[in-house]
């Protein structure tokens, strides 16, 4: 079964400085990565998706995230934080050949302070 | 410009009574998932729709249940709510199964037990 790991529950940033959320995922086979973001208020939506190629994938709002195979990890970064990034971010994967769904880690609150 | 539509967002019910979540969707999808998330937990799959078949995930409790009438709208029946389900309930749709596929979430439907 897949399964996803976030570490970090709680980041408190200062503007302008850079982000590391971490994740992991188990799961044995070729797997589809995606993170959301659910800013206050709103509704979960799509920051950016791995399905094949490059493991550098540029998402939306200037995220990336990077796919290590051999770590399980799919990482997502930003290189300097704005305080409208205060959101949940959740890290999901979706497994061919699984249930078709998405499994989802269970996020990270991310603050950031003017 | 809604696309995926819950009502209402906050539901409060007594223990033990029925009550029903809504979920519609302007995007002519043809899947439609249906997520529990506790606080501070990950979003977790129920059941989904994938046209008018029904999946059912297995540690789903048999007081949940699911109707789709047609392909824009999508229910969560519970039928006798304990306190332990007092969550966010999380519609989402994709316009296919496949593993790589978007999935479009709406705002949720918080429901308090009392």
């Amino acid at each position: 079964a897949q399964s996803v790991s976030q570490h970090n529950h709680h980041v408190i940033l200062s503007e302008a400085a850079s982000l590391e959320l971490g994740c992991n995922y188990s799961y044995g086979g070729t797997v589809n990565l995606f993170w959301y973001v659910q800013y206050p208020g709103q509704h979960l939506q799509l920051l950016l998706k791995y399905f094949s190629g490059d493991p550098l994938v540029k998402g939306i709002k200037g995220f990336e995230a990077e796919f290590i195979k051999s770590k399980f990890s799919f990482n997502l970064r930003k290189p300097s934080v704005q305080w409208s990034d205060t959101a949940e971010y959740f890290c999901a994967v979706n497994a061919p050949g699984g249930r078709r769904a998405l499994t989802f880690g269970s996020g990270t609150r991310l603050q950031v302070q003017p | 410009d809604a696309m995926v539509i819950q009502n209402p967002r906050y539901q409060v019910t007594q223990f033990g009574k029925p009550v029903t979540l809504s979920c519609s969707q302007t995007l002519n999808h043809n899947v439609m998932y249906w997520y529990q998330q506790k606080s501070s937990q990950a979003p977790k799959l129920l059941f989904h729709y994938y046209d008018k078949d029904f999946n059912n995930e297995a540690d789903t409790p048999d007081n949940f249940q699911s109707r789709r009438p047609n392909t824009s709208f999508c229910f969560l029946d519970i039928r006798s709510p304990g306190l332990g389900d007092a969550a966010m309930y999380l519609c989402a749709t994709s316009r296919d199964p496949s593993p790589n596929t978007e999935a479009f979430f709406g705002q949720g439907t918080r429901l308090t037990v009392v």
